[in-house]
């Protein structure tokens, strides 16, 4: 089983500041996605990144995949109330596991007004 | 588009029970996943279905739960008898069919309490 883990575990902030979110892992992966969910409701994709280096941009977030496929990190400029929720990073690791979606376990941001 | 549909939105049973939970994906959407979700964790892959096929139930308990989808579109969950562990939040997810930058669409899951 491959397995994601993702650092901090949670992460308190004021509004304004800045943040990085690591998702590591000792296998390889083919693709990896981010999610955000909020209470009460399932994981919404953010972004999906599938080469290794590949740097995306979605606003104020910025989501990196690291050279080896292995890592990945998502960084928030500039927080704000409204990014508060759960981050998730997922993994699929091609091949026989082709679609099989591994998730690490989250790390929960509260950003404070 | 309508977007994945589950129901109960919320069950609680006494251990021991049994409970089943429904999922329609969104219409034409091959792949069809279960996950298990603990309270301030990540969700835990339970089975993924291809079709009307299994392709992987490898985190399955399979003494106590059971899946299917039959006709290859919507499908159940079940637990039968329910421990005090398996609180937790039950999410279905599908997505067109599996490939790079497909995205994973998911409902609003099942929340259990075994009490």
């Amino acid at each position: 089983t491959q397995l994601l883990e993702q650092s901090p575990q949670f992460l308190s902030i004021q509004e304004g500041e800045n943040l990085t979110v690591y998702c590591n892992s000792s296998s390889v992966f083919s693709s990896l996605q981010w999610y955000r969910q909020e209470p009460g409701e399932g994981p919404v994709l953010l972004v999906t990144v599938v080469t290794g280096g590949e740097v995306k941009k979605l606003k104020r977030l910025t989501f990196q995949f690291g050279d080896a496929r292995k890592d990945s990190s998502l960084h928030i400029t500039a927080a704000q109330p409204g990014d508060t929720g759960l981050y998730l990073c997922a993994g699929d690791a091609g091949g026989t596991s082709y679609g099989k979606l591994t998730f690490g376990q989250g790390t929960i941001l509260t950003v404070h007004p | 588009e309508a977007g994945v549909a589950q129901s109960p939105r919320y069950k609680i049973i006494e251990k021991r029970q049994s409970v089943a939970f429904w999922c329609n994906p969104i219409s034409g959407h091959a792949t069809l996943y279960w996950y298990q979700q603990i309270l301030g964790q990540g969700p835990k892959l339970l089975i993924q279905f291809q079709n009307n096929g299994v392709v992987d139930d490898s985190q399955l308990p399979k003494d106590r739960f059971s899946a299917e989808r039959l006709k290859g579109v919507d499908s159940t969950l079940k637990i039968q008898p329910a421990k005090l562990e398996d609180s937790a939040v039950y999410l279905c997810a599908s997505c067109l069919q599996w490939g790079g930058d497909t995205e994973a669409f998911f409902g609003q899951g099942t929340r259990l309490t075994v009490v």
